[in-house]
């Protein structure tokens, strides 16, 4: 069964303090990864699109990564405005459909 | 960019009543698909489209239609609306396989009273 896990549900950082949100997935053909940021109220906000183990990209402090089994999007000295819920999903072959996590909620204090 | 837009951000129905919602994006998309997302139970995809006048269910259809009329415009229909259905609905559109980027709209809070 196609599956997708965010870690941790929930995080908190202070200002400049890197870290990373993890996206665990099991899929029949991966069509590709996707991260997305939701501001709350808001819709989802297309940031990254990752389709081979190895790949990487980056977006000012934001950098995805990929392996066969998992994600990670690093966060490097965030700022307050990093704040918002990461999703991240993935494209299955098998379904044709994206399968969506739940969701990391990113809280950064000044 | 791509831009898609939703006919309301917010509206509140009562139950019974036949709801409509809007989707339009602007980047000549093949695909468009309509979610909704609750609290613990992330994102869940009722209805896509890959042409025009062509649907297919999603995970949770029951309680709803569609409508594509034309390229550019995906309509939501709750045909009577119940408080079951009140949630935040997510039109979203991708350029070729219904596997390719998604790119979502500002999303409409239905409340059905």
């Amino acid at each position: 069964e196609d599956q997708v896990t965010q870690s941790p549900e929930a995080l908190r950082l202070q200002e400049g303090e890197s870290s990373s949100l993890n996206c665990s997935y099991t899929v029949s053909g991966l069509r590709g990864l996707f991260w997305y940021r939701q501001d709350p109220g808001k819709g989802p906000e297309f940031l990254f699109t990752l389709y081979s183990a190895g790949e990487e990209k980056e977006k000012e402090r934001l950098k995805a990564t990929l392996t066969k089994k998992e994600s990670f999007l690093h966060i490097t000295a965030p700022k307050p405005e990093d704040s918002a819920t990461y999703l991240c999903a993935v494209g299955s072959s098998n379904t044709g459909k994206l399968i969506f996590g739940q969701g990391t909620t990113l809280q950064v204090k000044p | 960019d791509v831009k898609v837009t939703q006919s309301s951000r917010y509206l509140v129905k009562r139950t019974g009543e036949k709801v409509f919602l809007e989707c339009v994006q602007d980047m000549d998309h093949e695909n468009m698909f309509w979610y909704r997302q609750d609290p613990g139970l992330g994102l869940r995809l009722i209805y896509f489209s890959y042409d025009v006048k062509m649907k297919e269910k999603g995970d949770i259809p029951e309680g709803y239609s569609v409508s594509r009329e034309k390229k550019e415009r995906f309509s939501l229909i709750l045909e009577s609306a119940s408080t079951n259905q009140t949630s935040m609905y997510l039109c979203a559109s991708s350029l070729r396989g219904t596997t390719d980027t998604q790119y979502f709209g500002p999303g409409t809070r239905l409340t059905v009273l």
